[in-house]
């Protein structure tokens, strides 16, 4: 099980960007880079999901460099909305792991 | 389309008693996974279902137990209920095959144990 380190907060305002990086040194050859996005008394929601290079949806950015040790997520121009905790996971795509997630970073967006 | 939708979104127990969470996944999927989050922690994986068996656990005890339906639908059981069983419970479907695009989670139930 590759262990994920995240800062536990940070804070930004309205109109930044926010960039969160994750640490996974033992990152398996077959894992997988997700990232979750959660708000109070919801569900986490399914943000991006990457192997390597660079992978950029509509909601954001997930950058992997060539050693996949790290990870950073890159959320363009914040908003309140976006004021949430955000979790990192590492793993295989395959369904029969226990995926368990980390206590994962609080983001705040101040106006 | 319907997500994954989880009943009943509050509940209150007194400990030792039985408390039956029921969840169905979003449509086309086929595996259920259970989470236990509690307050200011992530969540936790309790266990998951495929094709009505208990595919993966965690380190959960027996007291917690589940079921699979034929149409997918699951329910997670929590059995002489302790306060520390206190937490949001979490209902995640995906594929059977695997999770290219992630797990989808319901909002969960609030289960407080008095």
């Amino acid at each position: 099980l590759a262990k994920t380190t995240q800062p536990i907060s940070m804070d930004s305002y309205e109109g930044q960007e926010v960039n969160i990086t994750c640490s996974h040194n033992n990152i398996a050859t077959n894992d997988y880079i997700t990232w979750y996005q959660q708000f109070p008394s919801q569900g986490p929601r399914f943000i991006i999901q990457g192997y390597k290079t660079k992978v950029t949806n509509e909601v954001a950015s997930l950058f992997i460099p060539a050693d996949r040790k790290s990870s950073t997520l890159s959320l363009p121009r914040v908003s309140l909305s976006d004021t949430a905790v955000y979790y990192c996971l590492v793993a295989p795509l395959s369904n029969d792991y226990k995926l368990s997630f980390g206590a994962g970073t609080t983001v705040t967006v101040r106006a | 389309d319907a997500g994954v939708t989880q009943s009943p979104t509050h509940l209150i127990k007194t400990r030792g008693q039985q408390v039956t969470l029921r969840c169905s996944p979003k449509s086309g999927h086929d595996t259920v996974s259970w989470y236990q989050q509690a307050l200011g922690q992530g969540p936790q994986f309790i266990f998951q279902y495929y094709e009505e068996e208990e595919r993966q656990r965690g380190n959960f005890p027996d007291r917690f137990s589940g079921h699979q339906f034929p149409n997918y639908s699951s329910e997670l059981n929590v059995n002489a209920l302790l306060l520390g069983d206190s937490a949001l419970y979490l209902c995640a479907s995906s594929e059977g095959q695997g999770r290219d695009y992630g797990y989808t989670f319901g909002s969960g139930t609030r289960l407080t144990v008095v």
